[in-house]
Order: structure tokens, then C-alpha cells, then sequence
């Protein structure tokens, strides 16, 4: 059974880093992408970026670039999301997800996910 | 980046009503766009890929439609389990975007 588990919820500061988890199993996790979705409260679904484990190709979403970092760890099947530096208006729940199907060209749709990672950022 | 554009944001409907939801794309994405479906506080489930080719296990009443710039979902006969926020979502590139979302209401 193919299972993407997400590390828990956070509450953070304004200016504080975090880096968050989410853990594949039952797939081979190096030739699947994995890609991050944001939702801020009450609000759609934003497609933040993607990241292929096998060759840590990652391409991110032009309002997301620069702002978060994505990468994986294939030794131990685990893809993360990072910021140095966050703001209140960072706080969402924030999904990863995978592709229906192996591929290393244009991502395919998502259809296995977390089940998603609430981040808080207040002062 | 390619914007997706759905419409309606929000519809009103009553159990056994054929409901149509538009998504428009700003520059051509062939077939690439998937639908997914979210209902509150769980993650959204893929039902619909390549424009019109139904995920297992989604029930038939599901179909999409479209090609290029301009594509459709529609529930044929909604059930109350359908009522939710549907989203759109474009995979022609390596940046992928989502529709703004169409929630689906009880009349």
C-alpha cells in the first residue's frame, strides 16, 4: 500500500526556520516526484513545487521560488520542505503528494497524499 | 505561468441535478488537467486525468471533457456525498497550477 506519512503540526515564530517531513513507503520512493501543495486557511489549493528523488531535479512554482526549499532523501525514502526565515503568512496546511505513475518527464497528476502538515506561524 | 481559470467559484445544487464546472487555461495544455475533489479537513482525491480518462475507483458519474484551453467536469446526477470544492489542475510543464476552486453547495 502506497503511504505518504508527513511529520506533525508546528507552531512557530515569525523569523524562525523550519523544515518539514513527509516519509514514502510501499513504492519505490527514487522514481516517483513528490511535490509540496499549499492551502492557506479557508483558501484553494496552491501547487508550490516538485522534486524528483532519484536525481534531486526540483522545479518550483514561480511564486514559490526563493521563498522555500525543496528536497528529498532517497536513502531513507523522505522528501522536505524548508524555509529559513518564516512569516505569519506562511501559516497552512501544506500536503505532499504523489504522481499516479513513474515517470522522470512532466510530473502526472497526484494521487496519493499526506495527510498534510499544519504550520502556525504567530508571535 | 499557466493561469487556471474556473468558474463557477460557487453552485448551488440539489440531489439528482447535472452540474457542470467550466476550467479555462491561459495557453494550451493539450490534455493535461486533471479534477480532483476535497471535502473539509481531508486531502483532495484525484478523479478525473488527461482531461477525461476516469481514476479507478471514482464512480461513473464523473466525466470531464476538453481539450486546449477549455475543459469541463460534470456529475451527471449528484449524490450527497459529492458536495465539496472541486479543483482543476494543469500538468503541461514542469510548474504546475491549480484552478481557484469551485465549491459545490446544497440548495
Amino acid at each position: 500500500e502506497v503511504q505518504l506519512v508527513q511529520s506533525g503540526a508546528e507552531v512557530k515564530k515569525p523569523g524562525e526556520s523550519l523544515k518539514i517531513s513527509c516519509k514514502g513507503s510501499g513504492y519505490n520512493f527514487p522514481n516517483y516526484w513528490i511535490a509540496w501543495v499549499r492551502q492557506m486557511p479557508g483558501k484553494g489549493l496552491e501547487w508550490m513545487g516538485i522534486i524528483y528523488p532519484g536525481d534531486s531535479d526540483t522545479r518550483y512554482s514561480p511564486s514559490f521560488q526563493g521563498q522555500v526549499i525543496i528536497s528529498a532523501d532517497k536513502s531513507i525514502n523522505t522528501a522536505y520542505l524548508q524555509w529559513s526565515t518564516l512569516k505569519a503568512s506562511d501559516t497552512a496546511m501544506y500536503y505532499c503528494a504523489r504522481p499516479a505513475y513513474e515517470t522522470n518527464g512532466y510530473p502526472p497528476p497526484l494521487d496519493s497524499w499526506g495527510q498534510g502538515t499544519l504550520v502556525t506561524v504567530s508571535s | 505561468d499557466i493561469q487556471m481559470t474556473q468558474s463557477p467559484s460557487t453552485l448551488s445544487a440539489s440531489v439528482g441535478d447535472r452540474v457542470t464546472i467550466t476550467c479555462r487555461a491561459s495557453q494550451t495544455i493539450r490534455n493535461k488537467l486533471a479534477w480532483y475533489q476535497q471535502k473539509p479537513g481531508k486531502a483532495p482525491n484525484l478523479l478525473i486525468f488527461d482531461a477525461s480518462s476516469l481514476q479507478s475507483g471514482v464512480p461513473s458519474r464523473f466525466s470531464g471533457s476538453g481539450f486546449g484551453t477549455e475543459f469541463t467536469l460534470t456529475i451527471s446526477s449528484l449524490q450527497p456525498d459529492d458536495f465539496a470544492t472541486f479543483y482543476c489542475q494543469q500538468y503541461n510543464s514542469y510548474s504546475q497550477t491549480f484552478g481557484q476552486g469551485t465549491k459545490v453547495e446544497i440548495k
